[in-house]
């Protein structure tokens, strides 16, 4: 199975922050790397696909970027909205597998 | 609008069985592969099961294998997950979740339902 690890597990930044995650896979898995948002009592939200692409409706303020088994999400300005849960998801191959998430706090 | 509600959660005790279903509505239900995704109480998530569109591919988590079955009616714009044998572990919150493609690729899950919750426990 493959393993994905994200970095850091939690993340103290202010409004208007940049902010960066990361995402290592425990063997390359190309660009099929999905992130997903998902806030307290809700469903997760799909963020970015294929690496770097950004799904339909996402603010253009969050970017993903890497290939291989280095990945990125970065948010450029951190908005009130923005506070919430982080997860990367490699669909290379079954099983399909997770991060272990980021959360993103209010510093 | 594109939607997806889950439904058939509920307590059970350790060693019985529950069926979860996933309507869908608002898409071609039956043009879409599908998964089951579950997060137990304060963890991350987990993929549980996949389906293809046409129920001629099945994956499921190695924790689940045996225990669990994935199935779809597509007349019916429905997908289930027929839970037997359930363990403490298997306490979570249960999403359907559709997946994303475009020129024979997947792209991950673009539309989840709000979950069911299933609790296993004495």
């Amino acid at each position: 199975d493959i393993q994905m690890t994200q970095s850091p597990s939690t993340l103290s930044a202010s409004v208007g922050d940049r902010v960066t995650i990361t995402c290592r896979a425990s063997q390359s898995i190309s660009r099929w790397l999905a992130w997903y948002q998902q806030k307290p009592g809700k469903a997760p939200k799909l963020l970015i696909y294929k690496a770097s692409s950004l799904e339909s409706g996402v603010p253009s303020r969050f970017s993903g970027s890497g290939s291989g088994t280095e990945f990125t999400l970065t948010i450029s300005s951190l908005q009130p909205d923005d506070f919430a849960t982080y997860y990367c998801q490699q669909y290379n191959s079954s099983p399909w597998t997770f991060g272990q998430g980021t959360k993103v706090e209010i510093k | 609008e594109v939607q997806l509600v889950e439904s058939g959660g509920g307590l059970v005790q350790p060693g019985g069985s529950l069926r979860l279903s996933c309507a869908a509505s608002g898409f071609t239900f039956s043009s879409y592969s599908m998964n089951w995704v579950r997060q137990a109480p304060g963890k991350g998530l987990e993929w549980v099961s996949y389906i293809s569109s046409s129920s001629s591919t099945i994956y499921y988590v190695d924790s689940v294998k045996g225990r669990f079955t994935i199935s779809r009616d597509n007349a019916k714009n429905s997908l289930y997950l027929q839970m037997n044998s359930l363990r403490d572990e298997d306490t979570a919150v249960y999403y359907c979740a559709r997946i994303k493609w475009g020129d024979g690729y997947y792209y991950g899950m673009d539309v989840w339902g709000q979950g069911t919750t299933v609790t296993v426990s004495s």
